[in-house]
């Protein structure tokens, strides 16, 4: 089946730090890709939908300049988390789909990463 | 806004088959119904979709109503590594449209 790499799996660092989520689907090409967060007890949250070579369409309430997104390829796309605060800390969840405009193909999803800010 | 809804919580026995409702009333026409499912700290699995007729894989079968306003996901013989949130989800298959997650259902498999 569809196969979302994520990485890492776990982040800790410091206040102020910015971090780097990667997400490729490893056996298909994304067409599109979305970005997820989940805090602890809730339900996912999609935080941004974007296709390969645009920019990125944030929800409401997401920050664009705090949550830079990049999907330089049909593989590959990067959530940063610019300036990091314990209040950023959360689960965050990549999700890839491939097929045309109209596809009715699944989501797939990466396994999360965990990012700690102390 | 989720646009379907789903017992909070659920039991089954070890090797009993686990039948998990959803409603979607207010589904259109061209909406599929997903399932996914999420062990605890990992991402979502696709499990199976379908937009009116019965489907079955290896994993579990799709039952829709003829209406198409519920349906229910069965895993036939539940095995404790199912113990998981389950989500039902509609969506219309346009490549941009992301699945949006409500609450779910938490299955809980006993030995």
């Amino acid at each position: 089946g569809a196969v979302v790499s994520q990485h890492p799996s776990r982040v800790i660092c410091k206040s102020g730090t910015s971090v780097k989520i990667e997400c490729r689907s490893l056996d298909f090409q994304a067409t599109t890709m979305f970005w997820y967060r989940q805090f602890p007890k809730q339900s996912l949250m999609l935080m941004a939908t974007s296709n390969e070579g645009s920019k990125a369409t944030y929800e409401q309430g997401v920050e664009k300049d705090k949550f830079l997104i990049n999907h330089a390829s049909l593989t590959l796309s990067t959530l940063t988390v610019t300036s990091a605060h314990p209040e950023d800390s959360s689960f965050y969840i990549c999700s890839a789909r491939g097929g045309g405009t109209y596809s009715n193909q699944p989501q797939h999803f990466g396994d999360g990463t965990r990012l700690s800010i102390l | 806004d989720a646009k379907t809804t789903q017992p909070p919580s659920m039991d089954c026995a070890e090797g009993r088959a686990a039948n998990l409702p959803c409603n979607h009333s207010t589904i259109s026409g061209n909406e599929y119904v997903y399932w996914y499912r999420q062990i605890h700290s990992q991402g979502p699995q696709y499990i199976i979709h379908g937009l009116k007729n019965n489907e079955t894989n290896e994993m579990a079968s799709l039952i829709i109503t003829e209406d198409r306003k519920s349906s229910t996901l069965i895993l036939p013989h539940a095995t404790l590594r199912d113990t998981a949130v389950y989500y039902c989800i509609v969506r219309v298959p346009s490549g941009n449209t992301p699945l949006v997650f409500g609450k779910g259902t938490r299955l809980s498999v006993i030995a």
